[in-house]
């Protein structure tokens, strides 16, 4: 079945930008959505946006001026650029499979913004 | 503050029935737009249990089921045990974006 690993720094300075690969395992890219969300510590989760596999996105508004999401089908994964992070960015970023609901989720990785 | 509302916390005993609400406006749910549910486990990932307000994905227990009536929804669980106690959270959509509830502490007492 289809499983997704997130990777990335775990560490990302205020100002910088965070960027996030989600590998796509057992099954294609090129077959459906796939989105980002995270997940603050200790608080509920917030969608960030998704990608469909032709390039076409959408994005949460109070993120979008700082959000970039793309596809590289050859490689089977997508990727989240976030821009001028800030404390308020620190949180456990999730990748999954779908648009409209989500499913499956990858594991997570937990991103710190500090100095 | 979430644009889709749900309690803090529900308990109950293990064997009985316990519901979830989430509640929305007529921007989202009110719309007729479907709701979706997560179970979140301590430290792991949030799972899919209910998609499209009243489908169980394979593999998730029958316990497991989802309703709406106007602009709520509830998930519903029946015969509880203790591996349920989770955080459960509901998505619809709303304006073209994806929102989330707040999340609702499951206690298995």
């Amino acid at each position: 079945q289809v499983q997704l690993q997130e990777s990335g720094p775990g560490l990302v300075k205020p100002s910088e930008t965070l960027s996030l690969t989600c590998t796509v395992s057992g099954g294609s890219i090129s077959s459906s959505y796939w989105s980002w969300i995270r997940q603050p510590p200790g608080k509920g989760l917030e969608w960030i946006g998704y990608i469909y596999f032709s390039g076409s996105t959408n994005s949460n508004p109070p993120l979008k001026s700082r959000v970039s999401i793309s596809v590289d089908t050859s490689k089977n994964h997508f990727s989240l650029k976030l821009s001028s992070v800030t404390a308020a960015d620190t949180a456990v970023y999730y990748c999954a499979r779908g648009r409209e609901w989500f499913d499956p989720w990858g594991q997570g990785i937990l991103v710190t913004v500090s100095s | 503050q979430s644009v889709l509302t749900q309690p803090p916390s529900v308990s109950g005993a293990p064997g009985q029935r316990v519901t979830i609400s989430c509640t929305g406006s007529s921007s989202n749910i009110g719309a007729g737009y479907d709701v979706h549910w997560y179970q979140q486990l301590p430290g792991t990932a949030p799972k899919l249990v209910i998609y499209d307000t009243s489908n169980r994905p394979s593999g998730v227990p029958d316990r497991f089921s989802g309703s709406k009536s106007g602009a709520s929804a509830s998930l519903a669980i029946s015969g509880l045990q203790a591996e349920d106690e989770a955080d459960y959270y509901c998505q619809s959509y709303d304006s073209s974006l994806r929102v989330f509830g707040g999340g609702t502490k499951l206690t298995v007492l």
